[in-house]
Order: structure tokens, then C-alpha cells, then sequence
């Protein structure tokens, strides 16, 4: 257990309205991810940050923004809700040696 | 593009049967090549693999990089049904930004 956790695990929200998502570590990891998994696929890089304030783009960043004002919070925002961000997100942190630990995921649907 | 191949998609075996996943890669740049293994929940970290052939081994799973011919194998020998599983490669390049593949799903049958 790397101590991360996200929120909220489970959401149902409606197209065109804002989400945010949440993650949390208690260990003070510099690099911060946020992926998403859709069926049938490996995770893929939506942003990540490697330290406060300091944040780029993954592979699908579209759509998508992200914060992250202190080190053990990572905000992934969805500025207006699509039907294709219906996916399952997932947070990572980056330990020694680049070995990745994930958090439990946020299953969200876009109806 | 980076982009991470694995083979095959899926895989139903007997326990006690031996099987070998396979990750092909082409990055831009790498820095190491990890493999994962997810059940109904998050990924697990397994392996994480910088040198070509040094094998790395954890009880019966074990992995092996060939960075001239750039893939990767994970072998499980003498499966059984709590290896029944996603296992997914990755490849890091710079800042740890991962690019993985779409899995292997192994179902292993008593």
C-alpha cells in the first residue's frame, strides 16, 4: 500500500457538467499521474505533474485539466463532461527508480 | 509515436501449464520496461526491467529485456488460478511518463 487514495470511487454525473476528481498520497512522492482505462486497453497518460505547480500533458489530454497546489494532492478536472470520459481513472505515484504505484480508481460514468 | 505491442490478447491455459507473454516496444526514449499485473482492481507492480538480459525472478514468475531487438518476456510456470489476471507492460521514458500496452488477459483453468 503506497498510501493513495482517490475520490470519490464512483460517479455518475451528467454530460456537459464540470467533475473533479481527487487524489491523495501520504508520502510526499514528487511525480504525480493520472491515467484512464477503458475496456479492452492498457492505461493511458492523461496528465501528470512532477511537483507543485508543475504539470504536463499525457497522450489524451484533451478535455482534461489538472491541478496540484500542494504535494499530496493531484486534482484531475473535466471541464465539461463527454460521453468518451466514461472510463475507469486511475492516480499514480512514482517511487524510486520510477516503479509506479496505483491508487484504488474512480469508475465514472457520463450519461 | 511510442507505442507498446502485446501478445497475445488473451490466453486460456490448464494449471500447472507454463506461458510466455510478450511486450515489443518502440520509444523514443526508454529508461526501463515494467510489467504489471491487475485483477478486478488496480495494477500490481511485478518487474521492472532496465539491462538486457538479466533476468529478473520472482517465485514462478520470472522476465527478461532485449533492448537490441526491444521486447520483453514474462513467464509463469506451473500456473494456477490466482494467476488468472490483465498483465500489462509499460515502457518508461523521461519523468516516469509510462506508455502501456493493451494487455494480456491469462485465464488459467483448474
Amino acid at each position: 500500500d503506497a498510501g493513495i487514495t482517490q475520490s470519490p470511487r464512483h460517479k455518475v454525473t451528467e454530460t456537459g457538467t464540470p467533475v473533479t476528481l481527487r487524489c491523495h498520497q501520504t508520502e510526499n512522492h514528487r511525480y504525480m499521474y493520472w491515467y484512464r482505462q477503458d475496456p479492452g486497453h492498457g492505461l493511458r497518460l492523461i496528465h501528470y505533474s512532477y511537483g507543485v505547480k508543475d504539470t504536463d500533458k499525457g497522450e489524451v489530454s484533451d478535455g482534461y485539466s489538472v491541478s496540484r497546489s500542494k504535494t499530496e494532492d493531484f486534482l484531475l478536472t473535466l471541464e465539461s463532461a463527454t460521453s468518451s470520459q466514461t472510463s475507469v481513472y486511475f492516480c499514480a505515484i512514482s517511487v524510486s527508480n520510477y516503479e509506479q504505484y496505483f491508487g484504488p480508481g474512480t469508475r465514472l460514468t457520463v450519461t | 509515436e511510442d507505442k507498446v505491442v502485446q501478445s497475445p490478447l488473451s490466453l486460456v491455459v490448464h494449471e500447472g501449464d507454463t506461458v510466455t507473454l510478450n511486450c515489443s516496444y518502440e520509444v523514443t526514449n526508454f529508461r526501463s520496461l515494467l510489467w504489471y499485473k491487475q485483477e478486478k482492481k488496480a495494477p500490481t507492480f511485478l518487474f521492472m526491467l532496465t539491462s538486457s538480459g538479466i533476468e529478473k525472478k520472482s517465485g514462478r514468475l520470472s522476465s527478461i529485456l532485449d533492448k537490441k531487438e526491444l521486447f520483453s518476456i514474462l513467464n509463469i510456470t506451473a500456473t494456477q488460478t490466482g494467476d488468472s489476471a490483465i498483465y500489462l507492460c509499460a515502457v518508461q521514458g523521461n519523468a516516469g511518463k509510462s506508455t502501456f500496452g493493451d494487455g494480456t488477459t491469462l485465464t488459467v483453468k483448474p
